[in-house]
């Protein structure tokens, strides 16, 4: 019973290029968190996304930042004309249905390291 | 002031000593947990609690509600304890987590 998979596990860019960072969360799972953690620094809540639908994006940037998690595929998350500042570990996490209404804790992939040149 | 505070920030204990790391929280909760990071490595889920105290193997996480506190313990700790430990809270009903800055542990032979 496979977890989170994420990949890439690495990720370099150079500055101006795209980022595409991938998710598929467990079997069974319909709902998709996305985090970030900066160098040194705690774990940041950026989007929640279900099938076809973002819940909430109140921590993405606002500007080159996207996601999406269509009805068949991995949840994908984009970064556009990448900076240094987006270097960071980019966690996911999924869980069977809307955790606030469960017991069910998420769980996490392995996360994607992105690194900009 | 961060939502979530854990203390100590750094921890460094010998073979066999037991450890408590503690998290207070400012805010209303659903829930509290407890997630463990290996350096370079994923994440991983310890414990969720609500209420009381859950215990695995030798791992123990309490929570007390009314004074927005609760403590990860590990007895007989072991080099491979070492790793972060982090403190994530989820409030009301939202459904993302709020966490702390996290507790880096070194257990030393």
């Amino acid at each position: 019973n496979a977890g989170v998979m994420q990949n890439p596990r690495h990720l370099v860019r150079r500055r101006g290029q795209e980022a595409r960072l991938r998710c598929s969360p467990m079997k069974g799972h319909s709902h998709v968190y996305w985090y970030r953690q900066l160098p040194e620094e705690g774990l940041k809540f950026m989007v929640y996304l279900q099938k076809e639908n973002i819940i909430d994006e109140s921590g993405m940037p606002k500007e080159r930042f996207s996601a999406e998690f269509p009805k068949e595929g991995p949840s994908i998350l984009r970064i556009q004309q990448v900076v240094r500042g987006d270097s960071a570990a980019y966690f996911c996490a999924s869980s069977p249905r809307q955790v606030s209404y469960s017991n069910q804790p998420q769980h996490f992939g392995d996360g994607t390291r992105l690194s900009i040149l | 002031k961060n939502e979530v505070e854990q203390s100590p920030q750094n921890l460094t204990a010998q073979e066999g000593e037991f450890i408590t790391i503690n998290c207070s929280y400012s805010v209303g909760i659903s829930a509290l947990h407890w997630l463990q990071q290996h350096p370079g490595g994923g994440i991983v889920s310890l414990f969720m609690l609500s209420s009381g105290k859950k215990k695995h193997g030798r791992l123990i996480a309490t929570i007390n509600i009314q004074e927005k506190h609760s403590s990860l313990h590990i007895t007989a700790s072991h080099p491979r304890d070492s790793a972060v430990y982090i403190c994530a809270v989820r409030t009301g009903t939202a459904s993302k987590l709020t966490f702390g800055t996290g507790t880096r542990l070194q257990v030393t032979l």
